[in-house]
């Protein structure tokens, strides 16, 4: 168990819909990142944010958004889906010690998009 | 453009068989260079951070070593507890976007 919670673990809908994924990373961990994975395109960056600032943005596509709150944990939005977005979000919190960053992932979010 | 790639894709060992699996890319501005393991149907699972050529980290039967174009991921003596997808991942540019190799999944036969 990483610490790094994401929920739900499942989500089926329907093209068009909106969906919001939750992660919440480990305690005092002030870094989060999301990514997504499918099969045709591998493990993609989506976007990290830092104490609730947007850091780095990755190839993430203007249909889906990104927030993290006060108490750290965030949420990936995803709006007007299409069947290519079924795939498996994932988020990690990160810390740094000793000049170096270690990463923690999430189990992921299964999203299927009918 | 920026580019990371793994090879082989996939890579059968002997149990005690030691080998190697290589990370190459071609990126501006390297930040770091990130290794994961990953189980089917689980997250990635954190392996080293890698920040300049020559560097090496260690642990447990891996070994992780950085030049200026790849890296490479040394198993030693590997057990089939070591059979899983092995992903690396380079952080690079003034916007510190990750890229990611395809993997390689590693399977190791008792």
């Amino acid at each position: 168990d990483s610490g790094v919670t994401q929920t739900p673990k499942h989500l089926i809908t329907a093209t068009g819909q909106r969906v919001t994924l939750r992660c919440s990373p480990r305690s005092g961990d002030l870094s989060v990142y999301w990514y997504q994975q499918s099969l045709d395109q591998g493990l993609q960056f989506l976007i990290h944010y830092y104490n609730g600032e947007e850091r780095a943005k990755g190839n993430i596509l203007e249909r889906f958004s990104a927030q993290q709150f006060p108490d750290l944990h965030s949420e990936l939005n995803l709006s007007s889906l299409e069947l290519g977005d079924s795939a498996l979000y994932f988020c990690a919190s990160s810390v740094w010690g000793g000049n170096r960053e270690t990463q923690y992932f999430g189990p992921g979010t299964r999203l299927l998009v009918l | 453009e920026d580019q990371v790639t793994q090879s082989p894709e996939a890579l059968r060992l002997q149990e005690g068989e030691s080998s190697s699996l290589n990370c190459s890319y071609t990126v501006s501005g390297l930040r770091g260079l990130f290794w994961y393991r990953q189980d089917p149907g689980k997250g990635p699972e954190f392996l080293f951070t890698l920040y300049s050529a020559g560097e090496e980290k260690e642990k447990e039967r891996l070994k992780a070593t950085l030049t200026k174009k790849e890296s490479f991921l040394h198993i030693t003596a590997p057990k089939p507890e070591d059979s899983a997808t092995y992903l690396c991942a380079v952080q690079a540019g003034n916007f510190n976007k990750f890229y990611f190799g395809s993997g390689t999944k590693l399977n190791v036969k008792p």
